[in-house]
């Protein structure tokens, strides 16, 4: 069964920086597109970044654009999201989520991880 | 201003069949399928729709179907526990990202 295990969250000042990182099993992680996906609280859920199977491809929010850094190891079966200069407004649950594919073409997560939560605040 | 487009809530009784529908245009639904998720309770989303296949362990009263750059997703037979929250999502090509509806909340009265 294919799981995704999101862990490093957690409670950051302004400005400040975190790495979280997603663990993945029972798929083979490296034919996979991958996406970060975050949800603040009592709000609905905003795609943050994605990352083609190879690492070669990736993609931002406007809102993290220059802030944010996704990267993977297929080797670790892993996918990691970098994210500096912190905002109040950064502070969500962030989900890992793999790119689902139909009929050769890759348009939607398929399988979510449990989430971790960051919290920006001084 | 969510890409796609979600009714805010829907509600209906036990029993019921309900549909709920996800608006978008010719760079996201109108050139992809659709994955439709529950989430119960701000918990982790589960997906009960990819395209138009059931994934495993999710019951047969939902179903997906797609008509231009509108999708939808039809509960037939509403229980108490399918009340949650229901997002749609797609690529959209012009963008180069992900796009959410902004979430129907389903009422089972």
């Amino acid at each position: 069964e294919a799981q995704l295990v999101e862990s490093g969250g957690g409670l950051v000042q302004p400005g400040g920086s975190l790495r979280l990182s997603c663990a993945a099993s029972g798929f083979t992680f490296n034919i996979y597109e991958m996406n970060w996906v975050r949800q603040a609280p009592g709000k609905g859920l905003e795609w943050v970044s994605y990352i083609g199977s190879s690492g070669s491809t990736i993609h931002y929010a406007d809102s993290v654009k220059g802030r944010f850094t996704i990267s993977r190891d297929n080797a670790r079966n892993s996918m990691y999201l970098q994210m500096n200069s912190l905002r109040a407004e950064d502070s969500a649950v962030y989900y890992c989520a793999r790119e689902g594919c139909s009929g050769g073409t890759c348009y939607a997560p398929d399988v979510w991880g449990k989430g971790t939560t960051v919290t920006v605040s001084s | 201003q969510s890409a796609l487009t979600q009714e805010a809530s829907v509600s209906g009784t036990v029993g019921q069949k309900v549909t709920l529908s996800c608006t978008g245009n010719s760079n996201n639904i109108g050139s992809y399928g659709v994955g439709w998720y529950q989430q119960i309770s701000h918990g982790a989303p589960k997906t009960v729709m990819f395209g138009n296949s059931l994934p495993s362990g999710i019951p047969d009263r939902f179903s997906g179907s797609k008509s231009g750059t509108t999708a939808s997703l039809t509960i037939s037979g509403l229980q108490p526990e399918d009340e949650a929250s229901y997002y749609c999502s797609t690529w959209d090509y012009r963008l180069s990202a992900q796009v959410f509806g902004g979430g129907t909340k389903l009422t089972v009265l």
